[in-house]
């Protein structure tokens, strides 16, 4: 039972567009997601988080909106440089017993061409 | 330093070897998780403690996999009597309480 879901799992976009990135999630428990970022042969690298009071949060960048009737929240990289180009991974944890984990997808790989 | 440190980086054992994994975390960082991650997957959770008490636990980990985090500082993760199918990144990662993660580098562990 897969809680999170990335179900692209990769994008190529120009350098200077915008990259979305899509993430849905089942369990209603979750309250809090994040967005990470992976090199390979690296730990995942924090981006941006948002509490489920919220719907936008922004940081340069990047910006992720959750939309929380219809479980899904996205990543808006905008301009998109080549250096973005990694896998992202969407994460979500929340308060209840059980939900102390963070659940991740399976990751979305990016390719930004110059 | 200040982020969350793993040691070793990269671990080559024979099968059927035991080998540990140790994890610092942020120093004021209650919330201690342990992930597994292969090739095209996401992090797989394996367990959470909160300070020092080890509060979930996959259902999916074998009893060959044991961890503990004695005084809520530093955590060791062990691995049994290795198999092919251990060989993957063991990532740690550290939060406050509903705050974000931080990941250290990982250990690659490979079982030949």
């Amino acid at each position: 039972d897969q809680q999170v879901k990335q179900n692209s799992p990769s994008l190529s976009v120009q350098e200077g567009r915008i990259s979305i990135l899509n993430c849905d999630y089942t369990n209603s428990m979750f309250d809090y997601f994040l967005w990470y970022k992976k090199y390979p042969a690296e730990g995942p690298t924090f981006l941006i988080s948002i509490s489920s009071i919220k719907d936008k949060n922004e940081d340069g960048r990047f910006t992720v909106f959750l939309n929380k009737s219809a479980k899904h929240l996205s990543l808006h990289i905008v301009p998109s440089q080549p250096g973005d180009s990694a896998v992202y991974f969407c994460a979500a944890s929340g308060t209840g017993a059980g939900s102390y984990q963070l659940t991740f997808g399976k990751g979305t790989k990016l390719s930004v061409i110059p | 330093d200040t982020g969350v440190s793993q040691n070793p980086r990269h671990k080559i054992t024979k099968r059927g070897q035991n080998v540990t994994f140790r994890c610092d975390p942020i120093s004021e960082h209650n919330r201690l998780y342990w992930y597994r991650q292969t090739l095209g997957q996401g992090p797989e959770f394996l367990t959470y403690f909160q300070n020092e008490a080890q509060l979930e636990k996959s259902r999916l980990l074998s009893d060959r996999f044991s961890a503990e985090r004695p005084k809520g500082s530093f955590s060791t993760l062990e691995i049994q009597r290795t198999e092919q199918g251990d060989s993957a990144m063991y990532l740690c990662a550290s939060r406050l309480t509903h705050t974000e993660a931080f990941f250290g580098q990982g250990t690659r562990l490979t079982v030949v």
